[in-house]
């Protein structure tokens, strides 16, 4: 199985500021990488589809990059809504695996 | 809009059996593969398996196989989930959602429902 792995695990920040989660695969993935947004409570929420391609309706704030096994979700000022947990998944191979995940608290 | 709405959770003792349902509405059901994805209290998201549109073929993670079966009715644009011989370590959160064609192979997961809590217990 491909393990994907984040960082940091936590992340505190404050409005406006420019927040970068990582997100290593244990093996190359070409692409293959989604993001989520989760808040407490509701389900995930994609944002990025592969590895840089917003989904439809998500905020232009937010942006993915890299390939084969490093990967980044940038938010480029954050704003209060986008406090969450946020996940990577990749879909190169089965089973589909997700990382560990990513809590953005407020500072 | 797209809508996947949850049920069947409960409490049930190891070993035993449960049947989660999802009811889907707002897209054309047997265009999709469809998928359950499971979140233990306070963890991760696991991916627990899958179904095709409308040939049925199904994929199951190693933590589930020969325990659950993923089946669909097109008719009643439902899909389910029929857990058995269930261990303490199957109590989560279990998410129903829509699968995203994206490449030759993979897919991810554009539409989730609100989940539907599963809690194995003595």
């Amino acid at each position: 199985d491909i393990q994907m792995t984040q960082s940091p695990s936590t992340l505190s920040a404050s409005v406006g500021d420019r927040v970068t989660i990582t997100c290593r695969a244990s093996q190359g993935i070409s692409s293959w990488l989604a993001w989520y947004q989760q808040k407490p409570g509701k389900a995930p929420k994609v944002l990025i589809y592969r590895a840089s391609r917003l989904e439809s309706g998500v905020p232009s704030r937010f942006s993915g990059s890299g390939s084969g096994t490093e990967f980044t979700l940038t938010v480029s000022s954050l704003q209060p809504e986008d406090f969450a947990t946020y996940y990577c998944q990749q879909y190169n191979s089965y089973p589909w695996t997700f990382g560990q995940g990513t809590k953005v608290e407020i500072k | 809009q797209v809508q996947l709405v949850e049920s069947g959770g409960g409490l049930v003792k190891p070993g035993g059996s449960l049947r989660l349902s999802c009811a889907a509405s707002g897209f054309n059901f047997t265009d999709y593969y469809l998928s359950w994805i499971r979140q233990a209290p306070g963890k991760g998201l696991e991916w627990v398996s899958y179904i095709s549109g409308s040939t049925s073929y199904t994929k199951y993670a190693d933590s589930v196989k020969g325990r659950f079966t993923i089946s669909r009715d097109n008719a009643k644009k439902s899909l389910y989930l029929q857990m058995s011989s269930l261990r303490v370590e199957d109590t989560a959160l279990y998410y129903c959602a829509r699968d995203r064609n994206d490449g030759i192979v993979g897919r991810y997961f554009d539409y989730w429902g609100q989940g539907t809590p599963v809690t194995v217990s003595s």
